[in-house]
C-alpha cells in the first residue's frame, strides 16, 4: 500500500524558514516524479514545486525562497521553505506522480494526509 | 501561464442526478488535464488522467473527455459519496495550474 507521511509543520514567523519532509512507502520511491500542493485555509489547490526526473520545478509564488530535493536512500521528499510570508500559511500535501506505463506520468496518484504550516507573528 | 477556468463554481444536485463539469485551459493543453476530487478536511483524489484515463478503483460513473482547451468530467448516476469538490489540473505546461474547484451540493 502506498503511503506518503508529511512531516515539519510548525508556527513560524514571517521571514522565518522551515523543511517538510516526505516519507514514502509501499512504492519504489527512487522510480517516481514527487511533488509539493498546497491549500491556503477554505481556499483552491495550488500547485507549489515537484521534482521530475532530477529536475527541480516551482510555482510563480514560491520561486527563489522554496527549495525541493529528495533522497531516494532514505525514501524521503523535502520542502526548504525560506523568507517564509503571510500568504504561505496552507496545508502542504506530498504527492506522488504516476505512470500508466504507456509513458504518460503527469497526474499526482497518490497523497499525503497533509501538514498545517502557518506564517504569523 | 496556462490558465484553467473551472464551471459552474458550484452546483445542487440530486442523488441519482448526471452532473457534468466544465474545464477550459487558456491554451491548447493536448489531453495533459487530471481531475481529482476532495472532501473536507481530506486529501484530493485522483479521478481521472490524461483527459479520459479512469484511475484505478474509480467507480465507472466518473467519466471524462475533451482534448485540445475544452475539457468535461461526468458523473453518470450522482451517488451520496459523490458529494465534493472537484479539481481539474493541467500538466502541459509549468508552472502546473488548478482550476478553482467546483463544489457539488445536496440540492
Amino acid at each position: 500500500e502506498v503511503q506518503l507521511l508529511e512531516s515539519g509543520g510548525d508556527l513560524i514567523q514571517p521571514g522565518g524558514s522551515l523543511r517538510l519532509s516526505c516519507a514514502g512507502s509501499g512504492f519504489t520511491f527512487s522510480a517516481y516524479n514527487m511533488g509539493w500542493v498546497r491549500q491556503a485555509p477554505g481556499k483552491g489547490l495550488e500547485w507549489v514545486s515537484s521534482i521530475v526526473s532530477g529536475t527541480p520545478l516551482y510555482g510563480d509564488s514560491v520561486k527563489g525562497r522554496f527549495t525541493i530535493s529528495r533522497d531516494n536512500s532514505k525514501n524521503t521528499l523535502y520542502l526548504q521553505m525560506n523568507s517564509m510570508r503571510g500568504e504561505d500559511t496552507a496545508i502542504y500535501y506530498c504527492a506522488k506522480y504516476g505512470d500508466n506505463g504507456r509513458g504518460y506520468k503527469w497526474y499526482l496518484d497518490y497523497w499525503g494526509q497533509g501538514i498545517l504550516v502557518t506564517v504569523s507573528s | 501561464d496556462i490558465q484553467v477556468t473551472q464551471s459552474p463554481s458550484s452546483l445542487s444536485a440530486s442523488a441519482g442526478d448526471r452532473v457534468t463539469i466544465s474545464c477550459r485551459a487558456s491554451q491548447t493543453i493536448n489531453s495533459h488535464l487530471n481531475w481529482y476530487q476532495q472532501k473536507p478536511g481530506k486529501a484530493p483524489k485522483l479521478l481521472i488522467y490524461a483527459a479520459t484515463n479512469l484511475q484505478s478503483g474509480v467507480p465507472s460513473r466518473f467519466s471524462g473527455s475533451g482534448s485540445g482547451t475544452d475539457f468535461i468530467l461526468s458523473i453518470s448516476s450522482l451517488q451520496p459519496e459523490d458529494f465534493a469538490t472537484y479539481y481539474c489540473h493541467q500538466t502541459y505546461g509549468t508552472p502546473w495550474t488548478f482550476g478553482q474547484g467546483t463544489k457539488v451540493e445536496v440540492k
